[in-house]
Order: structure tokens, then C-alpha cells, then sequence
């Protein structure tokens, strides 16, 4: 059964750090992978989706990987700032078609 | 723009009432999805249904419903056979086939049992 963990649970940093948070799953047999910012009381905005066969995927001053052979993703994020102050999700659409979600790292940039 | 669209935002139930959550995307996706979310802890899945006329139950799914008459449409019921409604729902779509596409999600609506 695929199962997704992300580490840590929460992250605290004073604002201008590079920061990495880190997704990693059980069962390599994965179609996509995507990461999620969530704000407090609101939906899910994706972030990066990174296909099966794509190593990473770059938006802006986000950085997300894919080793699917250890079964890992990074998302890192550079000159981090109090605006990204958020919950980050991470999510696999497994060989059935079935969403695994991590329960999230939840950030807080310190200005 | 395309889009997911939940409603309403806020709704207050009384015990023993069901109470319906629409959820309505102009993205022309096959799957979608209905999430619970209690604070402090990840998504739960509710139902899912990658075709119109069919849906699956997910981890949780018990006093809850739900139909797909339409692509575009997955309401999702709340009945009085739920044990502890109160909570964020949250409906997602996306396309299916071998490179699945992107989850959008709706802005969520916060159910409240008074």
C-alpha cells in the first residue's frame, strides 16, 4: 500500500533562507507527483506537478525534484519570504489512478 | 477563467439535518474528488468518481452521498448519519489517463453542526 510521509511536520526560518521540504513514498509505481501550498481556511493552490518520467520542475523560486527509484521528492524554495508562510501538501497518483496525500508541512518565515 | 467552483463558503447545520455542498468545474475533467479536512490533520477522501454515472467510496465515506449526473457537477450530501460533520470539505478534479494532469481544488466549503 503507498504511503506518503513528509518531513518535518513544521519548519520555522527567518525570512532570505533556502529551505527544502522533503516528500517521500513507499511504492515507486507513481504516475505524477504534486506539491500544494495551503493558507489557512482556504482550498489548495498547486504548485508543481512533476510527471512520472521528469526529474524536476521549476517555477519562479521553486524548485521541486523526483528520484522515483528511492522514492523521494524535494521542494525547495529559495530567498524564502513571510509570504510563503503556508501548509506544503505533497501528493502521488499511484498505479490505480488514487491520490496518497502527506499530511503536510506547515512553514513559517520569521521576517 | 476555467475553474472550480464550491458552494456555499460557510453553512450552518442543525443536528439531524443533511445538508448538500455543490461543487461545479468548467475544466471538462473526468475524476473528482470530495475531501474532509479537520484542523491540524491532512486530507481524508470522502468519494471519488472518474466518470460520469459512477463513484467510489473513499476512506470515509460512511453518512455521506453523493451523485454525477453531469461531468461538470459532484454534489456531495451530508446526511444525519454522519457522526461529526463539522469541517472544511474540499472538491478536486483532474484529467485521468497515463499523465495525469494537475489537481485543482476548490476555495473549500466550512460546514458547522450547531
Amino acid at each position: 500500500k503507498q504511503e506518503v510521509t513528509q518531513i518535518p511536520a513544521a519548519l520555522s526560518v527567518p525570512e532570505g533562507e533556502n529551505l527544502v521540504l522533503n516528500c517521500s513514498f513507499t511504492d515507486s509505481a507513481i504516475y505524477n507527483l504534486q506539491w500544494f501550498r495551503q493558507d489557512p481556511g482556504k482550498g489548495l493552490t498547486s504548485l508543481l506537478l512533476i510527471q512520472s518520467s521528469q526529474r524536476e520542475q521549476t517555477s519562479g523560486r521553486l524548485n521541486a525534484s523526483l528520484d522515483k527509484s528511492s522514492g523521494r521528492s524535494t521542494l525547495y524554495i529559495a530567498a524564502s519570504q513571510p509570504g510563503d508562510s503556508a501548509t506544503y501538501l505533497c501528493a502521488v497518483v499511484d498505479s490505480n489512478y488514487q491520490l496518497i496525500w502527506g499530511a503536510g508541512t506547515k512553514l513559517i518565515i520569521k521576517p | 477563467d476555467g475553474g472550480i467552483t464550491q458552494s456555499p463558503k460557510y453553512l450552518f447545520r442543525k443536528e439531524g439535518q443533511n445538508v448538500t455542498l455543490s461543487c461545479e468545474q468548467n475544466l471538462n475533467h473526468d475524476a473528482m474528488y470530495w475531501y474532509r479536512q479537520d484542523p491540524g490533520q491532512g486530507l481524508r477522501l470522502i468519494y471519488y468518481s472518474q466518470i460520469v454515472n459512477d463513484f467510489q467510496k473513499g476512506d470515509i465515506a460512511e453518512g455521506y452521498s453523493v451523485s454525477r449526473e453531469k461531468k461538470e457537477s459532484f454534489p456531495l450530501t451530508v446526511t444525519s448519519a454522519q457522526k461529526n460533520p463539522t469541517a472544511f470539505y474540499l472538491c478536486a478534479s483532474n484529467p485521468l489517463g497515463p499523465n495525469t494532469g494537475e489537481l485543482f481544488f476548490g476555495e473549500g466549503s466550512r460546514l458547522t453542526v450547531l
